[in-house]
């Protein structure tokens, strides 16, 4: 266990169906990350949230919608998908600014959405 | 254009022999790291490597990095079939982020 926790592993959903995607850390982190993985692609790198506020959105579209209640926890909210959403979604946590020495990312397992 | 790129996009080799795999990046950076992701889960970090180092060991991983051609590669020493796995370079700018390439796939035949 990385101390990272998705929640659901598996989802299907139809383009018109909401989803949210959860994420929970026990790291003490106060950074929290959404990454997307494609098939044969680098991992984009969607939103970052550092001490619960976003700062960062790399033009990702707005039907997905982050929100950062607290620095444990982080939600991707989905609608209206369309089916190249479809991908594996990380969660990572991490100290920001690093510690020396922990400079690194904690990674959940990921949600691994099929948009129908 | 991304700012890590890994190469071989695949690998595969026979239980035993070593692995190694290259990446390449185009801006300055603060320090470069490894992930290994098994399929269809989360990353896990394995090494990192600063800015000003050369080389590094961990266990039978070794890593190299080259400033001057922007370049790092990772060594696996007597792979194991349960090394099998992506792996990954990404890169610390100083952004708030690390950037990632697109990984090798290392398949390790027992």
């Amino acid at each position: 266990e990385t101390g990272v926790t998705q929640t659901p592993r598996h989802l299907v959903m139809g383009m018109t169906n909401k989803k949210s995607l959860k994420c929970e850390q026990h790291l003490g982190h106060n950074a929290m990350y959404w990454y997307k993985q494609s098939a044969k692609k680098p991992l984009e790198l969607m939103f970052v949230y550092s001490l619960e506020e976003r700062v960062e959105n790399n033009s990702v579209p707005s039907r997905f919608s982050p929100e950062c209640p607290n620095s444990s926890h982080l939600f991707l909210h989905l609608h209206t998908l369309q089916p190249e959403d479809s991908a594996l979604y990380l969660c990572a946590s991490s100290q920001d600014p690093p510690r020396r020495g922990d400079e690194k990312l904690f990674f959940g397992s990921g949600t691994q959405l099929s948009v129908l | 254009s991304q700012q890590g790129e890994e190469d071989p996009q695949a690998l595969s080799i026979q239980e035993g022999e070593n692995a190694t795999m290259n990446c390449s990046y185009k801006t300055s950076i603060n320090n470069l790291q490894w992930y290994r992701q098994n399929s269809g889960r989360g990353l896990v970090h394995l090494i990192l490597i600063r800015s000003n180092e050369r080389e590094k060991h961990s266990g039978r991983l070794r890593v190299t990095l080259d400033t001057s051609k922007k370049s790092s590669s990772l060594l696996i020493t007597a792979s194991r079939a349960a090394d099998t796995a992506s792996y990954f370079c990404a890169t610390d700018t100083g952004r708030r982020a690390l950037t990632f390439g697109s990984g090798t796939r290392l398949q390790v035949q027992p």
